[in-house]
């Protein structure tokens, strides 16, 4: 079966550290893979879009990376803050598929002081 | 530029009863998508419009779900009668471009839909 699994619901860093996230997919052939940050009762927000042929992207202090032989996405945010503070989604568009996106569950990353 | 607008935020309701949930893409914005969360679940695709047509209506539930996109700006998500486990929370999204869109999607607020 299709599935998406982020590494874990909650993870809990320090400020100034590397939040790293991990996104596993299994039985999909992606086109792309997108991150969204969702803070609560908002919508979710892109943050990076990385391409099937792309091996990493980065923007300001978030890099994501993208191993399709591992079938596999890493998401950091360096000198992480606590206003980065949110659930972040993984979801990836499906090259068989067209227009939709499936969805991870998502980790909340707390950071604190 | 106004973001996805979506309206209500927050709909209590009575088993059997109707709903109908409204979203206003980004002006210009030819694809449109309804997603559903359940509480506990991940982000599930419902349909995708193109401009008033619907290109994948594959995720919708059933047949007491129906969407309209009439003129192809602000779309309507009608359930009818509602059941206790269509509760949840119901997001609308679009984005630029022809077809099924290459981009990021631009999520509105959600309307949190709960059926007693």
């Amino acid at each position: 079966s299709q599935k998406i699994e982020q590494n874990s619901e909650a993870l809990n860093i320090q400020e100034g550290k590397t939040a790293t996230l991990t996104c596993n997919y299994t039985n999909y052939s992606p086109a792309y893979l997108q991150w969204y940050r969702q803070d609560p009762g908002r919508g979710p927000v892109f943050l990076l879009l990385i391409r099937e042929n792309e091996k990493e992207k980065r923007k300001e202090r978030l890099k994501v990376t993208f191993d399709t032989t591992l079938k596999q996405s890493l998401f950091h945010i360096t000198a992480s803050q606590p206003a980065d503070s949110a659930t972040y989604l993984c979801a990836l568009r499906s090259r068989s598929t067209l227009g939709r996106l499936y969805f991870g569950r998502g980790t909340q990353l707390t950071v604190w002081p | 530029e106004a973001g996805v607008t979506q309206f209500p935020s927050h709909s209590v309701i009575e088993k059997g009863q109707t709903v109908t949930l409204r979203c206003d893409p980004i002006s210009g914005h030819d694809n449109l998508y309804w997603y559903r969360r359940v509480m506990g679940k991940e982000i599930k695709f419902l349909l995708h419009f193109v401009k008033e047509s619907k290109q994948d209506e594959s995720g919708m539930p059933n047949n007491r779900f129906l969407a309209e996109r009439t003129g192809g700006t602000y779309s309507t998500l009608k359930v009818q009668p509602a059941e206790l486990e269509d509760s949840g929370v119901y997001f609308c999204a679009s984005s630029r471009g022809q077809g099924a869109g290459t981009g990021e999607l631009f999520f509105g607020e959600g309307s949190r839909l709960t059926v007693l």
